[in-house]
């Protein structure tokens, strides 16, 4: 059973920096992972944020960008809007099945 | 624009099952693969299944054997057949689009809430 782990909080101020991670039980998590940021607020559907590590849909602001870091998957919110706060999940893929992190609550304040 | 419209969801008892469909909308149907998750109640996504533009199907550990996904590209419809709900199945299903290349996924329907409870 692969896990993948997440921060469960993160905070920050606005206008600042943040990074969330994304964790492989298996391992280093590599662009073969084709890792995936989704965004989720209270009662809306999650919403893809970027894909294949740092690829951002024609949707994405550009405050939000996506690496791989010390053999995780991450993602970087600059510059950080009161808008950000939300649930951010991460997804990676493992030769045809998927699975998804546990998900960083990230509070702005 | 993209659509994608779930229905089938509803309140069923222990052991029965569920067709649950997704009418895509706004897009070639045919090239693309396609995904279902599920949210259970406060928690977190889970990838259940997805069923590739060439056909090719993959399962969660937890869900194979007793779901089953499928197509229908000439009526641009998908669809997630479940077996022996449990109450762990409880949750809200949605479908979602895969990227053109196998490189995650993109557009999200507004999911279907199935309540499995006796």
């Amino acid at each position: 059973q692969t896990v993948v782990t997440q921060e469960p909080s993160l905070t920050v101020s606005p206008g600042g920096t943040v990074t969330l991670t994304c964790a492989s039980s298996t391992g280093a998590v590599t662009s073969g992972n084709y890792p995936n940021w989704f965004q989720q607020k209270p009662g809306q559907t999650p919403r893809a944020l970027l894909y294949s590590t740092s690829d951002k849909h024609s949707w994405t602001p550009a405050r939000f960008s996506g690496s791989l870091l010390g053999g995780k998957a991450a993602l970087t919110l600059s510059g950080v809007q009161p808008e950000d706060e939300a649930e951010y999940y991460c997804l990676l893929h493992y030769g045809g099945s998927w699975v998804f992190g546990g998900g960083t609550k990230l509070t702005v304040l | 624009e993209v659509q994608l419209v779930e229905s089938g969801g509803g309140l069923v008892q222990p052991g029965e099952s569920l067709r649950l469909s997704c009418a895509a909308s706004g897009f070639t149907f045919s090239d693309y693969g396609m995904h279902w998750v599920r949210q259970t109640a406060g928690k977190g996504l889970e990838w259940v299944s997805d069923l590739t533009a060439a056909g090719r199907t993959h399962y969660a550990g937890s869900v194979r054997g007793r779901f089953t996904v499928s197509r229908e590209d000439a009526k641009d419809s998908f669809y997630l057949q479940i077996n022996s709900l449990t109450a762990g199945d409880t949750g809200v299903y949605y479908c979602v689009r895969g990227t053109k290349a196998v490189a995650g996924v993109d557009f999200w329907g507004q999911g279907t809430l199935v309540t499995v409870s006796s």
